[in-house]
């Protein structure tokens, strides 16, 4: 059973709109969150997170929401840009799961096409 | 760049027989992974270490061992390759929190 959704499997926007990407998860053990962007033939590369005490982390034009009695969050990118396509991964960990830092529990990803 | 390099890139094999990746980091990390990469599952954990000689086992580990002999390597090992192993193979290592930085992935196909 997955513990990490990311139900959208592709997003197509246009440049200079808001990029909505949204994530859930059922293991209420989870406590911090996590969004990887990754381009073709490369590593994901880490982008923003958020620890469970708090409901915004923003970062320049990234900014991840949780909302934890939903079990939800979501990654705004504003404005988008033609560079931000690529695959977005939601991933999430908790000091009760795995047992050791970075022991992340990812999502199937979003395929976010930013059109110019 | 966290100083991770993957070797090899890609990599072919035929089925039954073994292949060992290779994980090099230059930093001294404590924590290094090994995640695979499949259509339609996201990444998914083999295995972790925590130190040198120290792993366990992550969400598919069955097929593979790992071992930690230095500080900076990490080797995955398939026994014996089976076409279900055919994926992406990405390291990883933790840089502070709980946030992984990956390598640049291997390529295999098993055949």
């Amino acid at each position: 059973d997955q513990q990490v959704k990311q139900n959208s499997p592709s997003l197509s926007v246009q440049e200079g709109r808001i990029s909505i990407l949204n994530c859930d998860y059922t293991n209420s053990m989870f406590d911090y969150f996590l969004w990887y962007k990754k381009y073709p033939a490369e590593g994901p590369t880490f982008l923003i997170s958020i620890s469970s005490i708090k409901d915004k982390n923003e970062d320049g034009r990234f900014t991840v929401f949780l909302n934890k009695s939903a079990k939800h969050l979501s990654l705004h990118i504003v404005p988008s840009q033609p560079g931000d396509s690529a695959v977005y991964f939601c991933a999430a960990s908790g000091d009760d799961y795995g047992g050791s830092q970075g022991n992340l529990i990812f999502g199937k990803g979003t395929k976010l096409s930013v059109k110019p | 760049d966290a100083g991770i390099t993957q070797s090899p890139r890609h990599k072919v094999t035929e089925t039954g027989t073994p292949v060992t990746l290779r994980c090099h980091q230059t930093e001294n990390h404590r924590y290094m992974y090994w995640y695979r990469q499949d259509p339609g599952h996201g990444l998914r954990l083999i295995h972790y270490s925590y130190g040198v000689k120290d792993t366990d086992k992550g969400e598919v580990s069955d097929g593979y061992s790992v071992s930690r002999s230095k500080t900076e390597d990490f080797l995955l090992t398939l026994e014996s390759a089976t076409s279900s192993q055919t994926s992406v193979y990405f390291c990883a290592i933790s840089v502070q929190g709980d946030e992984a930085f990956f390598g640049q992935g291997t390529r295999l196909t098993v055949v």
